[in-house]
């Protein structure tokens, strides 16, 4: 089961902007969880959705938001760029019961 | 709080030499454990996951992984290494959903020809 995927794959923004990342759930999959995965460091759980609902959040400020629409799709956005938002933000999807996820390539965001 | 530890960063064998990587983990309850393997570049793909039963769980490419209770840990194996499996190991562990799913910092692979 390998068919989430992300886009964009890569993003340069400047600090002080906003950034709309977008993750399609593999078929049949209701939950989606955002990790932020800094360099050589494993994945930080950012938040998850389940049924278009925010389900469970990390340690993450207010400026980490995020949209499920009913076609499992999934946008994560990020407000006020920090330097240190600098990172490899994957996606990861699920079906409800069966804890078991399933990422996507991710999207690369650097912010200068 | 739940938490995974990996001890070793960097591990390098020879092409057919045998494999372990090491995890550790917090958890308050019964764990459910998975490792994940990150081509570079790459998402994470899954190898294999222990959620109950058999303490020896296989996986794809040739993994295996033993959950051993009394040691908190869920080591990963293969009898044989390839080349092709160079890349970064991440074990997990927690649920799937909500708060309760950690990553370990990972280990990275490195296969000498």
């Amino acid at each position: 089961e390998t068919g989430v995927t992300q886009s964009p794959t890569h993003l340069i923004k400047t600090r002080g902007q906003q950034v709309t990342l977008r993750c399609s759930s593999q078929s049949g999959h209701n939950t989606v969880s955002w990790y932020q995965q800094a360099l050589g460091q494993g994945p930080q759980f950012i938040f998850q959705y389940y049924r278009e609902e925010e389900n469970g959040r990390g340690n993450f400020p207010p400026r980490f938001s995020g949209l499920q629409f009913p076609n499992y799709s999934s946008e994560l956005n990020v407000n006020a760029l920090e330097l240190d938002d600098s990172a490899l933000y994957l996606c990861a999807s699920g079906r409800d019961g069966t804890d078991t996820q399933y990422f996507g390539p991710g999207t690369r965001l650097t912010v200068l | 709080a739940q938490s995974v530890t990996q001890p070793d960063i960097h591990i390098t064998v020879s092409e057919g030499a045998s494999l372990e990587l090491r995890c550790n983990y917090s958890y308050g309850a019964t764990p459910y454990l998975f490792w994940y393997v990150q081509s570079p570049g790459q998402g994470l793909q899954l190898l294999l996951k222990y959620f109950s039963g058999d303490t020896l769980v296989q996986g794809i490419k040739g993994f295996e992984a033993e959950f051993k209770r009394s040691q908190s840990s869920f080591n990963l194996r293969k009898p044989s290494v390839h080349w092709s499996d160079a890349a970064e190991y991440f074990c997990a562990v927690g649920r799937g959903y909500g708060q309760n799913f950690v990553f370990g910092p990972g280990t990275r692979l490195s296969v000498l020809p």
